[in-house]
């Protein structure tokens, strides 16, 4: 089955940089790629997602990028903000969707 | 539009003991999953409805944990007897589309259990 790997698992930005969380899977045939923000006592929430025909997608200070050829993903924030702090999760998905197991953003002001 | 519904909470049992937990998905949302997420890792699928039917419980105990969504709609999942590791978050999703598994998931805030 598909195996989701996620780093770094803690990252701490100052205010205003730029923060990138990287994710590798395995299964060759996964065509969907989200990334979900949790906030704490809350459940995950869909941010930004790609698929498979598709190399990069912008949202304003969020982006994703894509690398089919060598099985990964990436999440770019910019412009980071204090509210951005949480834990971000990316997952990859054919049948069934696989997370990965967590980055905790923290944005310091 | 209202969200995924979740109850309760949280709860604390003790080992050995019975939960149920009741998730209520956003309206004409034919998909609903349950995960289960353990304290620092990501959600893992135990089981998959399509209206209410069962789509995929290959990751469900099933010596264990069950799960019912009688009439398309909310859905029941129960732990009997529980262990001290199923404490986690159980989070209940749900979606609009054909339920293939490459689709965005709208999830609840999750009941919280703790196993003691």
């Amino acid at each position: 089955g598909e195996n989701v790997e996620q780093h770094p698992s803690t990252l701490s930005v100052q205010e205003g940089d730029s923060a990138v969380i990287k994710c590798t899977y395995s299964d060759s045939a996964s065509n969907y790629f989200p990334w979900y923000k949790q906030e704490l006592g809350k459940g995950p929430q869909l941010i930004i997602d790609i698929r498979s025909n598709v190399g990069e997608k912008k949202d304003q200070r969020i982006a994703v990028t894509l690398n089919k050829t060598a099985k990964h993903f990436s999440l770019h924030i910019t412009e980071t903000q204090p509210e951005d702090s949480a834990v971000y999760f990316c997952a990859a998905a054919y049948n069934d969707m696989r997370f990965g197991a967590g980055t905790r953003l923290t944005v310091k002001p | 539009e209202a969200g995924v519904a979740q109850s309760p909470r949280y709860k604390i049992i003790e080992k050995r003991q019975s939960v149920a937990f009741w998730c209520n998905p956003i309206s004409g949302h034919a998909t609903l999953y349950w995960y289960q997420q353990i304290l620092g890792q990501g959600p893992k699928l135990l089981i998959q409805f399509q209206n209410n039917g069962v789509v995929d419980d290959s990751q469900l105990p099933k010596d264990r944990f069950s799960a019912e969504r009688l009439k398309g709609v909310d859905s029941t999942l129960k732990i009997q007897p529980a262990k001290l590791e199923d404490s986690a978050v159980y989070l209940c999703a749900s979606s609009s589309l054909g339920g293939r598994g490459n689709e965005k998931l709208f999830f609840g805030s999750g009941t919280q259990l703790s196993v003691l």
